[in-house]
């Protein structure tokens, strides 16, 4: 069992919708990052967060350590917002852990 | 500030050649992290380095891999011997700080195809 579980694998929305998308850790962890990768390949920090919520845009991060689970929501999604989304969860190294992403579809 | 930057983008080896990945990390960040990706597989850690010192390589293959990152110059990712398996797109990225979990910025990438 991969220590970063993310949840859905594939996911198809129209434009307009309200995504979430869940990503679940199993080892104790300082920080958990949300990374975007483009059609193209490269790959973006979204946000890096260890407690509470974070937001930028029409992007929303959100973590309970407790129950170590985080998601990531996009309001008003769009087509551009087509990409994988990937959840990166910091051990007890510098290393990080990832999910194995989240394809995300938004058709117009 | 010019980001992570990494090259060639692209690289083509045959089987037994040498492949050298370079980055260079962002202005002010003295930790850098290489990362594979597999075709239709996640990103896997592969090693963590600072000026001059490998900290953490436990990701790394045992055989034909090493890296380093010296003084002056960007990081070298090193395989010697390339076989198909290692086709794969390598990140690197780095960060200001390395304790507490401290902020990565990804790099573009290098897509290695071992024909």
């Amino acid at each position: 069992k991969n220590e970063v579980e993310q949840s859905p694998q594939n996911l198809t929305a129209q434009e307009g919708e309200f995504i979430t998308i869940n990503c679940s850790y199993s080892v104790g962890i300082s920080a958990l990052h949300w990374l975007q990768q483009h059609p193209g390949g490269g790959i973006v920090s979204l946000f890096m967060l260890s407690s509470g919520k974070k937001k930028h845009g029409r992007l929303i991060a959100t973590i309970n350590i407790q129950e170590k689970h985080s998601s990531l929501h996009i309001t008003a999604s769009h087509p551009r917002d087509s990409a994988v989304y990937i959840c990166a969860a910091f051990g007890g190294s510098e290393k990080l852990v990832f999910g194995k992403g989240t394809k995300l579809t938004v058709n117009p | 500030n010019a980001g992570v930057m990494q090259n060639p983008r692209h690289l083509v080896r045959r089987r037994g050649q040498e492949a050298r990945l370079r980055c260079s990390p962002m202005k002010g960040h003295s930790h850098v992290y290489w990362y594979r990706q597999l075709p239709e597989e996640g990103l896997k850690f592969m090693v963590y380095l600072q000026k001059e010192n490998i900290i953490d390589e436990s990701g790394m293959p045992k055989e034909r891999f090493s890296a380093e990152f010296p003084k002056e110059g960007p990081s070298i990712l090193r395989i010697q011997q390339v076989v198909r398996g290692d086709s794969a797109a390598y990140f690197c990225a780095s960060s200001r700080t390395g304790t507490g979990g401290g902020e990565q910025y990804f790099g573009p990438g290098t897509r290695l195809t071992v024909t």
